[in-house]
C-alpha cells in the first residue's frame, strides 16, 4: 500500500506564480518529512524539510506547510520559475530509521 | 557539497547474466546507504538498508537472493543484480547517508543507474 502519496501526477503554473505541490500520507508514526526535486535519468535533489514538531519551514523561495491533523503536507513556491519545472516528491521517514518513503511524485510545469 | 556517484550510469545485459552497480560517496563517509528502485512515471521504492560491515536489511517483497547487497568500506556500497530478467529492468538509485549525524538532511543521492536486460 502507498503510505505517501501525491494526488496530482502533474501541475502547470505561470511564471511568477505560486506552485502549490501537496502530499498526503496515512501513517501516523512518521515525524520527518522531505521533498526532493528531480529531473528524468538524474537522482533526486533535496529542496526543503520538516520535523513532526513545526507547522511550518521556509527556505527562500520555498515553505513547506505540514498540518498533522490531516497528515497532509504541501510545498509552496513562490514566485515559480522556468527553471523549476522538475518532478517533485515528497518523503517520509520514521525516527532513528532514516529510510524514506516516496510518494508517487508530482510534475510540475512553469510557463514561461 | 557531498557527492555521490554511481557506477555505471547505464548498462544493457543479456537476461541470465549477473550485472553490479556500484555506489560510491566521494567526499564523506557513510555507515549507511539506500537503494531504491523507480519504474517509469513511478515513485522510488525503497529496496534495502546497506550498513558497512554488516548484512544488508530488505524491505518486505525484495529479493534478498536476487539483488546481492554488499557494503564493504565506508565509501562503497555494490548492488548486484542476479540472474537478472526483462522485469528487473528499471532506473536504481543510492543514497548514503553521512556517518555520524543524526540530521535528516545529510543524506544525499546518487545519479542512478539505468539497467536494460534483454
Amino acid at each position: 500500500d502507498q503510505q505517501v502519496k501525491q494526488n496530482s501526477p502533474s501541475l502547470s503554473v505561470q511564471e511568477g506564480r505560486i506552485s502549490i505541490l501537496n502530499c498526503d500520507y496515512t501513517n501516523s508514526m512518521f515525524d520527518y518529512f522531505l521533498w526532493y526535486k528531480k529531473y528524468p535519468a538524474e537522482g533526486p535533489t533535496f529542496l526543503i524539510s520538516i520535523s513532526s514538531i513545526k507547522d511550518k519551514n521556509e527556505d527562500g523561495r520555498f515553505t513547506v506547510f505540514l498540518n498533522k491533523s490531516a497528515k497532509h503536507l504541501s510545498l509552496h513556491i513562490v514566485p515559480s520559475q522556468p527553471g523549476d519545472s522538475a518532478v517533485y516528491f515528497c518523503a517520509a521517514s520514521f525516527t532513528g530509521t532514516y529510510k524514506y518513503i516516496f510518494g508517487t511524485g508530482t510534475r510540475l510545469k512553469v510557463l514561461a | 557539497g557531498a557527492v555521490v556517484s554511481q557506477h555505471p550510469s547505464w548498462v544493457i545485459c543479456k537476461s541470465g547474466t549477473s550485472v553490479k552497480i556500484e555506489c560510491r560517496s566521494l567526499d564523506f563517509q557513510a555507515t549507511t546507504m539506500f537503494w531504491y528502485r523507480q519504474f517509469p512515471k513511478q515513485s522510488l521504492m525503497l529496496m534495502a538498508t546497506s550498513n558497512e560491515g554488516s548484512k544488508a536489511t530488505y524491505e518486505q517483497g525484495v529479493e534478498k537472493d536476487k539483488f546481492l547487497i554488499n557494503h564493504a568500506s565506508l565509501t562503497l556500497s555494490t548492488l548486484t543484480v542476479t540472474s537478472a530478467h526483462p522485469e528487473d529492468s528499471s532506473f536504481y538509485i543510492c543514497s548514503a547517508r553521512v556517518t555520524g549525524t543524526s540530521s535528516y538532511n545529510e543524506q544525499f543521492f546518487g545519479p542512478g543507474t539505468r539497467l536494460t536486460v534483454l
